[in-house]
């Protein structure tokens, strides 16, 4: 059965403290992994898409990677106003959102 | 349009009553998705258009929730006879195809029956 999942479901950290997000998936035959930003109130943000392992994609402090089990969402001397929830997506038979992890960047 | 529009922004209903929502996607693509995410909660998948195929509406919760896209574009989810379990915001969602290509939402219809 596809699916994917989000860890940690919370992570607070200190403005500065570089840390990675996870996100494992299975699914059979992936089309695409997408990253999203949410802020409260707001739908869901684009930041990037990966296709094949090895792959990486890079956005201000924010760096995507993708392996064939997991991608990671490198964040890099974070400031608060990456302060979000990030989602993760894959896109095989049906796009499959995880559940998402909520970021707390204090200053 | 620049981006996928959805209204009402907000809506209070009475339990019981129909409400409608309507998603205008990104002009030229051809899947629209709707999702359903309740508060704190991930995202649900409702249901998919792509082109003139059927829908996939494998993720409606019940017959009270349908949804039609007129013309391959302008979509409307129709929620009857309310009820409070249905409170949400409701996200539209598209994308240019169907094979990998990122989806893009709009900022949703939050729905709270009273």
């Amino acid at each position: 059965e596809d699916q994917v999942t989000q860890s940690p479901e919370a992570l607070r950290l200190q403005e500065g403290e570089s840390s990675s997000l996870n996100c494992s998936y299975t699914v059979s035959g992936l089309r695409g992994l997408f990253w999203y930003r949410q802020d409260p109130g707001k739908g869901p943000e684009f930041l990037f898409t990966l296709y094949s392992a090895g792959e990486e994609k890079e956005k201000e402090r924010l760096k995507a990677t993708l392996t064939k089990k997991e991608s990671f969402l490198h964040i890099t001397a974070p400031k608060p106003e990456d302060s979000a929830t990030y989602l993760c997506a894959v896109h095989g038979n049906q796009f499959y959102f995880g559940t998402g992890t909520s970021l707390t960047v204090i200053p | 349009g620049a981006g996928v529009s959805q209204s009402p922004s907000n809506k209070v209903t009475e339990k019981g009553k129909d409400v409608e929502l309507r998603c205008d996607p990104i002009s030229g693509h051809t899947a629209l998705y709707w999702y359903r995410q309740s508060l704190g909660q991930g995202l649900e998948f409702l249901i998919y258009f792509q082109g003139n195929s059927a829908p996939d509406k494998s993720g409606l919760p019940s017959d009270r929730f349908s949804a039609e896209r007129t013309g391959g574009s302008v979509s409307t989810l129709t929620i009857q006879r309310t009820q409070q379990e249905d409170s949400a915001v409701y996200l539209c969602a598209s994308s240019r195809g169907s094979s990998g290509n990122t989806i893009y939402f709009g900022e949703g219809s939050w729905l709270t029956v009273v």
